[in-house]
C-alpha cells in the first residue's frame, strides 16, 4: 500500500528565502509525481507534474526533482514571497491495477512573512 | 477554458439525510474522480469514472456511491448521512490516465452534517 510523508508539516520563513519542500514515498512503482497547492477553503492548483521516467520540472521560480528508486520527491521555491503562502501536497499516482487514484501526502504549511 | 465545476459549494445537511454532489470535468477530459479531505484524514480517493465506468473505489462504505453521464459530468451520492461525512469533497478530471496526464481539481463542496 503507498504512503505519501511530507515534512516538515509546517514551515515559516521570511520573505526572500530559498527553500525545499520534501516528500518521500514507499511504493518506487509510479507513474508520477504531482505538487499542488491549496489555499484556505479552496481546491487544489496543479504546480507540477513529473513522470517517473523524469528527474525534475521547473515552472517559475519552482523547481521539483524526483529521484524514484529512494522514493523521495522535493520542491524548491526561490526568492519565496507572501503569496506563496500556502498548503503544498505531493501526490504519486501509482502503476499497475490502481493506477486511477493520487496517493496524497498530509501537506506541508508554508508561511512566508513579509 | 472552464476549470472543473462542482456544485454545490457549501451545503448543511441533517444527519440520516442523503446528499447528491455534482461534478463539471473540463471540456474534454473523460476520467473523473472523486475525493474526501478532511483535517485529520486528509485526502482520501472516493472513486474514478471514465467513459461512464467505475474503474476503481477507495475504502469508503457502500453509502458512498457516484456515477458518470455520456457527457462525462459526474454525481456523487452519499446516503444516510453521519456527522463524520462533514468534509471537503474535491473532484477532479483529466484527459484520461497514465504517466503525462496532469490531473485538475475543482474548488470542492464543503458539506457539513448537523
Amino acid at each position: 500500500k503507498q504512503e505519501v510523508t511530507q515534512i516538515p508539516a509546517a514551515l515559516s520563513v521570511p520573505e526572500g528565502e530559498n527553500l525545499v519542500l520534501n516528500c518521500s514515498f514507499t511504493d518506487s512503482a509510479i507513474y508520477n509525481l504531482q505538487w499542488f497547492r491549496q489555499d484556505p477553503g479552496k481546491g487544489l492548483t496543479s504546480l507540477l507534474l513529473i513522470q517517473s521516467s523524469q528527474r525534475e520540472q521547473t515552472s517559475g521560480r519552482l523547481n521539483a526533482s524526483l529521484d524514484k528508486s529512494s522514493g523521495r520527491s522535493t520542491l524548491y521555491i526561490a526568492a519565496s514571497q507572501p503569496g506563496d503562502s500556502a498548503t503544498y501536497l505531493c501526490a504519486v499516482l501509482n502503476s499497475g491495477g490502481s493506477n486511477y487514484k493520487l496517493t496524497f501526502g498530509k501537506g506541508t504549511l508554508l508561511t512566508v512573512n513579509p | 477554458k472552464a476549470g472543473v465545476t462542482q456544485t454545490p459549494r457549501y451545503l448543511i445537511k441533517t444527519r440520516g439525510q442523503q446528499v447528491t454532489l455534482s461534478c463539471s470535468p473540463i471540456s474534454g477530459h473523460r476520467s473523473v474522480s472523486w475525493y474526501q479531505q478532511t483535517p485529520g484524514q486528509g485526502l482520501q480517493f472516493l472513486f474514478e469514472y471514465f467513459s461512464e465506468t467505475q474503474r476503481n473505489k477507495g475504502n469508503f462504505p457502500g453509502r458512498f456511491s457516484g456515477r458518470q453521464f455520456s457527457n462525462s459530468r459526474s454525481e456523487m451520492n452519499v446516503s444516510t448521512l453521519e456527522l463524520g461525512d462533514s468534509a471537503l469533497y474535491l473532484c477532479a478530471s483529466s484527459l484520461q490516465t497514465g504517466a503525462g496526464n496532469t490531473i485538475y481539481f475543482g474548488e470542492g463542496s464543503w458539506l457539513t452534517v448537523v
